[in-house]
Formats: C-alpha cells, sequence, structure tokens
C-alpha cells in the first residue's frame, strides 16, 4: 500500500458527463501530478503542481481541469470527454527539491469513456 | 524532444536467470533516473533511484546504472523469479531546481518462467 490514494479506482462515464478524480498524499509532500496512461504509450505528464501553484500544464485540452486546494490533495475534473480519453490516470507525489524529485505514484484511476 | 527509450520491449526468460534491461535518454541535462514497476492494471512501484551525480544504486537483487556520457541506463535483476514478472519502466527527470515532471519509456514486459 502506497502513501498516495485515488478515488474512484474505476469510472465509467458518457461523454457528457461531469466528474472528478481525487488523489491524496500522506507523505507530507509539497509537489503533486497527473499523468495519463494509455494503451501502447508511455505514461505522459499532464499537470504539475508544487506547492499548490499549477507550474506545468503539458498541453492538455480544456476539457481536463485541475484543482490543488492544498499540497496534501490533488483533483482532476472532467467534462464533455471523447472516447480516445480513456485510459488510466495516475497521480504523484514527491518532496522537492530536497527529496531529489522522487516521485511516488498512486493506484490509478481506470477511466472509460462511452 | 526529449525521448526515452526501452529494449527490449518484452523478455521472457526461465526462473534463476540473471537478466539486463536497457533504457536511453536522449536529453543529456538529465537530473534523475527511476526505475519503476508496473503490475497488470496497477499503479507504479518505484524500485531504484539514481542521482545524476551517482553511477549506480542497489536494493536486494537489483542493481542500476546511468551513464550519462553515453545516455544509457540499465537494471540488472539476478536470480530471477516467477514474481519478478511485471512491466519495468524508466524514467527521467531533467531539472532538480523544483517539481518537474518525468519522461517515460514504454516499458518492458518481462515474464519469469517457473
Amino acid at each position: 500500500e502506497t502513501g498516495v490514494t485515488q478515488t474512484p479506482r474505476h469510472l465509467v462515464m458518457g461523454m457528457t458527463n461531469k466528474k472528478s478524480l481525487k488523489c491524496e498524499q500522506h507523505l507530507g509532500h509539497n509537489a503533486m501530478y497527473w499523468y495519463k496512461q494509455s494503451a501502447k504509450k508511455p505514461l505522459e505528464l499532464m499537470f504539475v503542481y508544487n506547492f499548490k501553484e499549477q507550474t506545468e500544464n503539458n498541453s492538455v485540452p480544456s476539457r481536463f481541469s485541475p484543482e490543488c486546494p492544498n499540497s496534501s490533495h490533488l483533483f482532476l475534473h472532467l467534462h464533455t470527454l471523447q472516447p480516445e480519453d480513456s485510459a488510466l490516470y495516475l497521480c504523484a507525489s514527491s518532496q522537492d527539491p530536497k527529496g531529489g524529485n522522487e516521485q511516488y505514484f498512486g493506484p490509478g484511476t481506470r477511466l472509460t469513456v462511452t | 524532444k526529449q525521448e526515452v527509450t526501452q529494449i527490449p520491449a518484452a523478455l521472457s526468460v526461465p526462473e534463476g536467470e540473471n537478466l539486463v534491461l536497457n533504457c536511453s535518454f536522449t536529453d543529456s541535462a538529465i537530473y534523475n533516473l527511476q526505475w519503476f514497476r508496473q503490475d497488470p492494471g496497477k499503479g507504479l512501484t518505484s524500485l531504484l533511484l539514481i542521482q545524476s551525480s551517482q553511477r549506480e544504486q542497489t536494493s536486494g537483487r537489483l542493481n542500476a546504472s546511468l551513464d550519462k556520457s553515453s545516455g544509457r541506463s540499465t537494471l540488472y535483476i539476478a536470480a530471477s523469479q516467477p514474481g519478478d514478472s511485471a512491466t519495468y519502466l524508466c524514467a527521467q527527470c531533467r531539472s532538480g531546481g523544483g517539481a518537474d515532471g518525468l519522461t517515460f519509456g514504454k516499458g518492458t514486459h518481462l515474464i519469469i518462467q517457473p
């Protein structure tokens, strides 16, 4: 069991739905990340937050909206998604720069868009 | 564009063999390199982290090396066991000034035959 939890673990949503993914880290870290893992492709970085401030948006479509209310919680709000957005969404955290950017991952949310 | 390549894409060996997984990266501005293990449908488990100032790290039967000049890292697994079967991912971190996302390879799918 890792110190990073994600809910829900599985989600099926229609293209007109609005849903949110939640990530919580219990490690006292200051940085949090969203990654997307699609079949046959490498993990792709989506967003980076450092001390609640977004420091990187990797050209992610606006139908994905992140929110980081504090250093322990990270959300990914989803709306009007496409079937190609179906993937495993992984959250990670790290303690930077003291922690050397060693990232710890949650179990992921398996998203299916119908 | 920063790229990480892993060879081979898949590997199947009998139990007890020693094996080497390869990772190469194109961006010489490396801060650290991290090796992960991913079991089917699950999140990532961190195995080893090598800082750019280090040449290798060891944990149990695992040894990871880093050669910045050639842009390569290897993960050596000694005395392989069926429980080692998983996908192994390497990921490069460029910057150490603060939180920075990782660039991943596609992974090596490893099967250890009993």
